[in-house]
């Protein structure tokens, strides 16, 4: 079983739709969760950390389940920039590099 | 503030030839990483540093790839000889805790 597993889409939603984004992370280990964006030809960049208790970030939330091992990004209102794949970004323990995940391609189509 | 700085930006050189990519992390950051990534495997973590001192180097593929990092501000990474499957965009990333920083990254074309 891969480290951190991402459905890799792509997802093909309209502009003002709500699209989800699930990952889920097989080291029950794990301590820090994160999601971050990659744009085409470009670097990853740190989207947001995802907490226990969920966190809100305008038109994004990030939530984790830590018993079904999983954690989720919900992006509300979608505009076309949000284009781009997702990373799923686990980290095990605290001398362990980050765990990334292939990523899940989001296209948002006028 | 500038971010993670790599150079170079592109490179295209013959299959034989040594090839050598650099990274400035930003400063103040203490933990330094290089991956490589394609369109099949991904992101793959090659080597990670911290504090200068290389910690894992299990991600390098062969003998060929060799990291450094003399200081803080400063590390490259090297292929010797290389070869056509070498081509990818390698990322330099930064870290003080546990967020990493990527740089713009270098696209390696090995022909």
């Amino acid at each position: 079983r891969k480290e951190v597993e991402q459905d890799p889409g792509p997802f093909n939603v309209p502009e003002g739709a709500t699209v989800a984004f699930n990952c889920t992370y097989s080291n029950s280990a794990s301590q820090s969760f994160f999601w971050y964006r990659q744009d085409c030809r470009k670097e990853p960049k740190l989207l947001m950390s995802v907490y226990s208790s969920g966190n809100e970030d305008g038109r994004f939330t990030a939530q984790l389940n830590r018993a079904s091992q999983y954690i989720s990004l919900l992006i509300r209102d979608s505009k076309l920039s949000d284009s781009a794949t997702y990373l799923c970004v686990v980290e095990v323990s605290g001398n362990t590099p980050l765990v990334f995940g292939k990523g899940t391609r989001l296209s948002v189509i006028a | 503030d500038a971010g993670v700085i790599q150079s170079p930006r592109h490179e295209v050189t013959e299959m034989g030839q040594e090839v050598t990519l650099r990274c400035k992390p930003i400063s103040g950051h203490n933990s330094l990483f290089w991956y490589r990534q394609t369109m099949m495997r991904g992101l793959e973590l090659l080597i990670y540093f911290n504090n200068n001192v290389p910690i894992d180097d299990s991600g390098m593929p062969e003998d060929r790839f060799s990291a450094k990092m003399p200081n803080a501000s400063f590390s490259t990474l090297k292929i010797q000889p290389s070869e056509p499957r070498d081509s990818a965009v390698y990322f330099c990333a930064s870290s003080l805790e546990v967020a990493q920083y990527f740089g713009p990254g270098t696209r390696l074309t090995v022909t």
